[in-house]
């Protein structure tokens, strides 16, 4: 168990609907980072919040939006679903503390978003 | 392009044999590179970390080399066991800016 909790598990909805991930990062970890993963691909970086702030951004599309909550949880919104974004969602936190953290990342068991 | 690249993309081995992983990656300054795990429908788990003055490093049956120079690091499995079936994901760390760049991974397939 990494400590990071992400629900829901599995998700099943319709193309043009809109969804909301959720994440629990580690406790102490100040970091939390979404990657979307679809069928037999890699880990594609979405995007990284720390303490609350946008830190970084990858390839993620103007559909999908996250925050970070003054309790550290985070949470990715996916709207105008297309078949294309189905795929499993990570969620990693880190301690992200710079000067001694070696950038270990925890990641939940994901979230299988499935769009038909 | 991408600054980790992984090789091969897949193999399958026999059970009880050995395999090594390639990773070739061009982020600078370096500051570790770390492999990690990633069971199918799982998140990834971390197996070991490189740092810049490590050449190598052991868990288990796993190993890891790392030439800084070459800036190419090696996951050897020894003895290779049916629970070693997945990916192998090879993800460095910028000294820069702590930016973690990914590798494709290489997916690994163990039959008995």
């Amino acid at each position: 168990d990494s400590g990071v909790t992400q629900t829901p598990k599995h998700l099943i909805t319709a193309t043009g609907q809109r969804v909301t991930l959720r994440c629990s990062p580690r406790s102490g970890d100040l970091s939390v980072y979404w990657y979307q993963q679809s069928l037999d691909q890699g880990l594609q970086f979405l995007i990284q919040y720390y303490n609350g702030e946008e830190r970084a951004k990858g390839n993620i599309l103007e559909r999908f939006s996250a925050q970070q909550f003054p309790d550290l949880h985070s949470e990715l919104n996916l709207s105008s679903l297309e078949l294309g974004d189905s795929a499993l969602y990570f969620c990693a936190s880190s301690v992200e503390a710079r000067s001694f953290d070696t950038g270990e990342l925890f990641f939940g068991e994901g979230s299988r978003l499935t769009v038909l | 392009k991408n600054q980790v690249e992984q090789s091969p993309q897949s193999l399958i081995i026999l059970e009880g044999k050995n395999c090594t992983l390639q990773c070739n990656y061009t982020v600078s300054p370096f500051s570790n590179l770390r492999w990690y795990k990633q069971d199918t429908g799982r998140g990834p788990v971390s197996l070991t970390i490189m740092t810049f003055s490590e050449n190598t490093k052991s868990n288990g049956r796993y190993t890891a080399t790392l030439d800084a120079d070459t800036k190419q690091s090696s996951l050897h499995i020894t003895a290779s066991q049916l629970s070693d079936s997945a990916s192998y994901i090879c993800v460095v760390r910028s000294q820069h800016d702590y930016k973690l760049s990914f590798g494709a991974g290489t997916t690994v397939t163990v039959r008995a």
